[in-house]
């Protein structure tokens, strides 16, 4: 079954800390992967993306992800966080054939605190 | 250039109505695809759109839930008889081709069944 999973379902950091949100993915989902975050009662903003080439992309706010096909992994890095980076972050996968829908995890609260 | 639109952002219905939700495509974009957040979950797929055809509606219940993206106008994800299971929200992206690179969100919809 395609599936994404985001392993842990809330992390709290302190303001400048770096932190790691994690993503594995079933070998079933194509290796298009994304991160996408979503701010209180507000739509999915794309972050960043994986289609092909460099294994690590990166975002113009300082987080990056790395694509780890050995370990069908995606995980969210950044070195230092602010407060304003509290907010809900998916992981998703594009699905292999078909009209390349997008398969989801279940989402990972970062909480940054002062 | 306007973003992906939906509206309305909250609607709020009771058991045994219909809720009707729009998402107007980016300029340009042909392609339409619906998914829903159930709370303490992640989005899930369910029904592509291009003008006029439905191409895949593998996550659409089985009952009650329609959609369409008619020549001229938003597309309309249609919800008859709505329960409290059905609460969530619901967002749409668009693309100007087929899959989820090109993908833009809206906002969403946030659908309340009281």
């Amino acid at each position: 079954a395609q599936s994404v999973t985001q392993l842990d379902s809330q992390v709290p950091v302190f303001e400048e800390a770096p932190v790691e949100l994690r993503c594995n993915y079933s070998s079933s989902v194509s290796v298009y992967l994304f991160w996408y975050v979503q701010y209180p009662n507000q739509g999915l903003q794309l972050l960043l993306k994986y289609l092909s080439g460099s294994t690590l992309v990166e975002s113009i706010n300082g987080f990056e992800a790395e694509f780890n096909k050995s370990q069908t992994s995606f995980h969210l890095r950044k070195p230092s966080v602010h407060i304003s980076d509290t907010a809900e972050y998916f992981c998703a996968g594009g699905t292999q054939g078909g009209s390349e829908k997008l398969v989801f995890g279940k989402g990972t609260k970062l909480t940054v605190n002062p | 250039n306007a973003g992906v639109m939906q509206n309305p952002r909250h609607l709020v219905r009771r058991r045994g109505q219909e809720a009707r939700l729009r998402c107007s495509p980016m300029k340009g974009h042909s392609h339409v695809y619906w998914y829903r957040q159930l709370p303490e979950e992640g989005l899930k797929f369910m029904v592509y759109l291009q003008k006029e055809n439905i191409i895949d509606e593998s996550g659409m219940p089985k009952e009650r839930f329609s959609a369409e993206f008619p020549k001229e106008g938003p597309s309309i994800l249609r919800i008859q008889q709505v329960v409290r299971g059905d609460s969530a929200a619901y967002f749409c992206a668009s693309s100007p081709l087929e899959g989820a690179i090109g993908y833009t969100f809206g906002s969403g919809t946030r659908l309340t069944v009281v």
